[in-house]
C-alpha cells in the first residue's frame, strides 16, 4: 500500500520564477493538504484540497495555488518566488471524515 | 486563531532517563491533538492522537500523553528514552471551528539521546 508520495524531492529556482510541485495522497484518501516548513520550524498550513475544491486556506499570499484533480491527486503553484518560499513543502492526505493525516516525504525547494 | 506552544526547543537525555515534552494550545472549544514525531532523515509520523474520552492516550514506542482540558495541554511522556528516540517532536491541534481539517503545529522540541 503505497504512502503518500511527492515530487520532485528537489529543486532549486530562481527568484522571480515559477515552480509546481506535485503529490499523490495515500490509497483511499481524498482530502489533500499542503504544508511549508522552514528550517528549524514546524509546519505551516497552506491550504487543504477536498472533492476539487478548496475547503481551507491559511495565511499564505495569492502566489501559492494548487489544484486537485479527479484522482485526488494535487498539485502547488508558487508564482514570482521570494527567497522566502526556500523550504520543505510537505503533502498530507486523509479520507474525508477523518482527521488523521499521513505524510509525505516533502520536496525541498531552494530559492536562489 | 489557533495556535499551539511547546515549551522545550531541544531537549537532551541520556538513555533510560524519562522524558516529559510539553505542549500547550490556545482554542476554548472542542479540539483533536496530535503528537507527530520526524526521525532523522524521514517523514513526520504519527506518534499518537487524543480525539475524546480517556484523556491518557497510548501511542506507538511507549510514549504517552495527557489532555487536561483546564489546562489546555498535551503533554507527550515516555518512561525511558532510547538512543532510537532521537528525532524532532511537534504538538498540534485540530480546532472545531475550521472549515477543513488543517493541522496547526508547534515549533517542535528537538530531542536528542546520548547513549
Amino acid at each position: 500500500d503505497a504512502g503518500v508520495t511527492q515530487s520532485p524531492t528537489h529543486l532549486i529556482k530562481t527568484r522571480g520564477q515559477q515552480v509546481t510541485l506535485r503529490c499523490s495522497p495515500k490509497s483511499g484518501h481524498d482530502t489533500v493538504s499542503w504544508y511549508q516548513q522552514a528550517l528549524g520550524q514546524g509546519p505551516q498550513f497552506i491550504f487543504q484540497y477536498y472533492e476539487e475544491e478548496e475547503r481551507q486556506r491559511g495565511n499564505f499570499p495569492d502566489r501559492f495555488s494548487g489544484h486537485q484533480f479527479p484522482n485526488y491527486s494535487s498539485e502547488l503553484n508558487v508564482n514570482a518566488l521570494l527567497l522566502g518560499d526556500s523550504a520543505l513543502y510537505l503533502c498530507a492526505s486523509n479520507s474525508g471524515v477523518a482527521v488523521e493525516q499521513y505524510f509525505g516525504p516533502g520536496t525541498r525547494l531552494t530559492v536562489t | 486563531a489557533q495556535s499551539v506552544s511547546q515549551h522545550n526547543h531541544h531537549v537532551i537525555l541520556s538513555e533510560a532517563a524519562s522524558l516529559e515534552l510539553g505542549c500547550n494550545y490556545s482554542y476554548g472549544g472542542t479540539v483533536n491533538l496530535f503528537w507527530y514525531v520526524q526521525y532523522p532523515g524521514q517523514h513526520l509520523q504519527l506518534l499518537l492522537k487524543y480525539f475524546s474520552g480517556d484523556p491518557l492516550v497510548k501511542g506507538i514506542k511507549g510514549f504517552e500523553a495527557e489532555f487536561i482540558k483546564s489546562k489546555f495541554s498535551f503533554n507527550l511522556r515516555k518512561p525511558s528514552v532510547q538512543w532510537s528516540d532521537t528525532a524532532e517532536y511537534f504538538c498540534a491541534v485540530i480546532g472545531d471551528n475550521q472549515a477543513g481539517t488543517a493541522l496547526i503545529f508547534g515549533k517542535g522540541t528537538t530531542l536528542s539521546v546520548s547513549s
